[in-house]
């Protein structure tokens, strides 16, 4: 049981380029979340989803785009990456008052 | 404006020694609390948690008090052990405020226990 899966773990990029990050739970908690980890400022939130079709802006949404088309699916968008974009992402869902979290994608814009 | 800080970025206990991480929140509406912890190249993964009408809560070697009135909170770990070497998140949530859903984070402890 994979439980929360996303994909690539590792891209690299150029500057103005569009690159979207996957990721897949297996189980069927409704909330899911995107969150960047940066050195000094820990973890934030991009964007989450309370449910398919319903999306909402957290902390640091600029210059990211996200869908929920099914439940188990919410790709991250990044539609022109820039160098400030390089992070590592993390995919998240919650199951009552713990979030799951995935293995991460290290993103580099070169 | 941060609203959950944990001031030490770094720790660094022996082992068998207790290992204490600190967090403080400034946001009042904030009831539910978590501690996660990172191994590099994973994921944070869930640790301990306390609800604000609780002052502490024991798993195993991980003890979270809580102090609603310095807006405070600390996880403590006796004894310390070689493994638990990685990176510690504070997380807040306004269960009672309908927000949940939604988990502020601190920006982390890394805590290195020496054998």
């Amino acid at each position: 049981d994979a439980g929360i899966t996303q994909s690539p773990r590792y891209k690299i990029t150029e500057t103005g380029r569009q690159v979207t990050l996957m990721c897949h739970q297996t189980w069927s908690h409704s909330y899911m979340f995107w969150y960047r980890q940066d050195l000094g400022h820990g973890l934030r939130l991009i964007y989450y989803s309370a449910a398919a079709d319903i999306t909402d802006k957290g902390e640091v949404p600029d210059g990211y785009v996200v869908s929920r088309s099914k439940t188990e699916n919410f790709p991250l968008t990044l539609e022109s990456a820039t160098r400030s974009q390089t992070s590592v992402y993390f995919c998240a869902t919650l199951r009552s008052t713990e979030a799951f979290f995935g293995q991460g994608t290290r993103l580099t814009v070169v | 404006d941060q609203q959950v800080k944990q001031n030490s970025p770094s720790l660094s206990v022996q082992e068998g020694r207790i290992s204490i991480l600190n967090c403080d929140y400034t946001n009042s509406m904030f009831d539910y609390f978590l501690w996660y912890k990172k191994y590099p190249a994973e994921g944070p993964t869930f640790l301990i948690s306390i609800s604000s009408i609780k002052d502490k809560n024991e798993d195993g070697r991980f003890t979270v008090f809580l102090n609603k009135s310095a807006k405070h909170l600390s996880l403590h770990i006796v004894p310390s052990q070689p493994g638990d070497s990685a990176v510690y998140f504070c997380a807040a949530s306004a269960q009672s405020g309908g927000s949940n859903y939604k988990l502020t984070f601190g920006k982390g402890t890394l805590l290195t226990v020496n054998p």
